[in-house]
């Protein structure tokens, strides 16, 4: 069955520092693969998406994401941090075969003055 | 992109009562999804609603406790029904984008509490 694994609960970065949140997925089959972004207290975004065109994946906000098959990995990162990216990060992968996404625990992304 | 709202965007229940949430979209869509998010987790896939057939769901969710109405291809409703405070979570809904990536569009969710 497929699982993904997001490294780490909580990561803290300085604003203007690099964010690196971690995903890595269980497949054999080369998935299709998502990041999304919770605010506080609203429903789920669509950040970008891997769908095996081109390997790195340029999204909103200024965030991009690298599919590496090799290490099954697809992190998200932004080069500098802004106030207005603390949030909840998940990564998410779809088999393309029921339709369904199966969902990363979340990483809650902290960033300090 | 759909544009998906729900309906209401919070409540507070005492238990043993039931809650309907309404999930209406801007376009047709064949596929609609109904999560539960439980403070501070990931989201949980309660069922699957496709128009014109009952909902498809997941294991440890029964139909008696959230039955689904999906009586067109733009508007779906969950609701829980004899709530616990345990119940208490965010209620999403989300469409299936189309075009064959398995893209999921999402509301702006329910927060609901149980007291």
């Amino acid at each position: 069955a497929q699982s993904v694994t997001q490294l780490g609960s909580h990561v803290s970065v300085s604003e203007g520092a690099l964010v690196l949140l971690r995903c890595n997925y269980s497949s054999s089959v080369p998935p299709y693969l998502f990041w999304y972004v919770q605010y506080p207290n609203q429903g789920l975004q669509l950040l970008l998406k891997y769908t095996s065109a081109a390997t790195l994946v340029k999204g909103i906000n200024g965030f991009e994401a690298e599919f590496k098959k090799s290490e099954t990995s697809f992190h998200l990162t932004k080069p500098s941090a802004h106030m207005s990216d603390a949030a909840e990060y998940f990564c998410a992968v779809s088999d393309g075969s029921n339709y369904q996404l199966i969902w990363g625990a979340g990483t809650k992304l902290i960033i300090k003055p | 992109s759909a544009v998906i709202s729900q309906k209401p965007s919070r409540d507070i229940c005492q238990r043993g009562t039931s809650l309907t949430i309404q999930c209406q979209v801007d376009s047709q869509v064949t596929m609609m999804f109904w999560y539960r998010q439980q403070p501070g987790q990931s989201l949980t896939l309660i069922a699957t609603a496709n128009q014109g057939s009952e909902a498809t769901y997941e294991s440890g969710f029964v139909i008696d406790k959230f039955p689904i109405s999906r009586p067109n291809l733009t508007f779906s409703t969950l609701t829980v029904s004899n709530m616990s405070p345990e119940d208490s979570s965010i209620y999403l809904c989300s469409v299936h984008g189309g075009g064959g990536t398995d893209t999921q569009y999402f509301g702006p969710g329910t927060r609901l509490t149980v007291l």
